[in-house]
């Protein structure tokens, strides 16, 4: 049972135009959800978070919003650069079982 | 450098062998986490550590896996007589609380491959 689901496994976006990249999910206990970049060979890199009370959080380029009746959260990324081309993860938690639960990833790809 | 520091970075063992994966917490971080990732599919919760206590390890196999975050030192993932399915990155994570309001930070993983 997939908890936390990113339905598109690639994204192409022109540099300078906004990235958006969605998750699913079906659990409505989680209290926190995470954004995370990887690169290859590297570990994951935090983003941004999302707390369940909340439906929108910016950190500079990077906007989540969260749409807790839809289960739906989402990353906006304006405006993309070469830089930002990696794989994001979505992950949700919930502070009763301490357990990040992941997203198989999106990979995104900025065009120059 | 400050973070979650991993090594070796390659393991390469025999079936039946034993491997060992170490991790070191970003400074002041006293809970640690073990994640398994398999090709094309997102992280999965193994174990999560305090100092001298594991936590919870709902996500380790039962037989052949264990961790350990001793009083001093870096916390250890063991595969004992380890099998190809083993064969992984295995990432650890360290965070300042149990919470999740303090994100999870990652070192750059062990890949183990099983000949």
């Amino acid at each position: 049972d997939q908890q936390v689901k990113q339905n598109s496994p690639s994204l192409s976006v022109q540099e300078g135009r906004i990235s958006i990249l969605n998750c699913d999910y079906t659990n409505s206990m989680f209290d926190y959800f995470l954004w995370y970049k990887k690169y290859p060979a590297e570990g994951p890199t935090f983003l941004i978070s999302i707390s369940s009370i909340k439906d929108k959080n910016e950190d500079g380029r990077f906007t989540v919003f969260l749409n807790k009746s839809a289960k739906h959260l989402s990353l906006h990324i304006v405006p993309s650069q070469p830089g930002d081309s990696a794989v994001y993860f979505c992950a949700a938690f919930m502070d009763s079982n301490y357990q990040l639960i992941w997203g198989a990833g999106t990979k995104l790809i900025i065009k120059p | 450098n400050a973070g979650v520091m991993q090594n070796p970075r390659h393991l390469v063992r025999r079936r039946g062998q034993e491997a060992r994966l170490r991790c070191s917490p970003m400074k002041g971080h006293s809970h640690v986490y073990w994640y398994r990732q398999l090709p094309e599919e997102g992280l999965k919760f193994m174990v999560y550590l305090q100092k001298e206590n594991i936590i919870d390890e709902s996500g380790m196999p039962k037989e052949r896996f264990s961790a350990e975050f001793p009083k001093e030192g870096p916390s250890i993932l063991r595969i004992q007589q380890v099998v190809r399915g083993d064969s992984a990155a295995y990432f650890c994570a360290s965070s300042a609380t149990g919470s999740g309001n303090q994100p999870q930070h990652f070192g750059d993983g062990t890949r183990l491959s099983i000949l």
